[in-house]
């Protein structure tokens, strides 16, 4: 157990709907990262917070968007959902923004769009 | 941009054998830092060993051990004594050592082991 939690494990929905990803980091982590694993694209970064502030994107769609709050919890929103939003979506924690420590991994949420 | 190659799509060894995954990278910056991850078929991200790019010595991790060229750009694990649960797909990654920089991991494309009895 790496001590990020993600909810929900399983979310399964139709085209053109809303859903929320959350995550909790482990205690005391201030930087979430997420990030999306598709048979297609493999393992890629969306975007990273620090302390409440977004500090770095990557290849996120503008359907989608995320925010981190006070508690450092954070949330990805995808709206607007395709077939091709299918994947596995990973939040990541680690203690600070120093490029050494550790990033420890949710479990995932497995999102289908049927 | 940083890019990360694993050439091996699959492998295949032997338990109790010795196998080594392949990883190439390309970056023009000096100093980051390396890592290869494991993910069993629960699809947890876990992490098996970290290299440090300003460091010469190849980091070990009990029967995981890399080999890290710097100058070639590649980061090879070898994986000791195989056993039943290394079986995995396994990530290669990279992380920019700029404080300033996005902290994110660039991986590859995974290599999925399969460990035979």
């Amino acid at each position: 157990d790496s001590g990020v939690t993600q909810t929900p494990k399983h979310l399964i929905t139709a085209t053109g709907q809303r859903v929320t990803l959350r995550c909790s980091p482990r205690s005391g982590d201030l930087s979430v990262y997420w990030y999306q694993q598709s048979l297609d694209q493999g393992l890629q970064f969306l975007i990273q917070y620090y302390n409440g502030e977004e500090r770095a994107k990557g290849n996120i769609l503008e359907r989608f968007s995320a925010q981190q709050f006070p508690d450092l919890h954070s949330e990805l929103n995808l709206s607007s959902l395709e077939l091709g939003d299918s994947a596995l979506y990973f939040c990541a924690s680690t203690s600070s923004g120093r490029p050494y420590n550790e990033q420890f991994f949710g479990p995932g949420t497995r999102l289908t769009v049927l | 941009a940083q890019t990360v190659t694993q050439s091996q799509p699959e492998m295949s060894v032997q338990e109790a054998e010795t196998v080594t995954l392949s990883c190439t990278y390309d970056t023009s910056e000096s100093d980051y830092y390396l890592f290869w991850y494991k993910q069993p078929p629960s699809r947890q991200m876990i992490l098996v060993i970290r290299q440090e790019a300003y460091k010469q010595q190849n980091a070990t991790e009990n029967r995981f051990s890399v080999n890290f060229q710097k100058a070639a750009k590649s980061f090879s694990l070898k994986i000791s004594d195989s056993q039943l649960g290394d079986a995995a797909m396994y990530f290669c990654a990279y992380r920019s050592g700029l404080i300033q920089g996005a902290q994110k991991l660039v991986f590859g494309q995974g290599t999925r082991l399969t460990i035979n009895p």
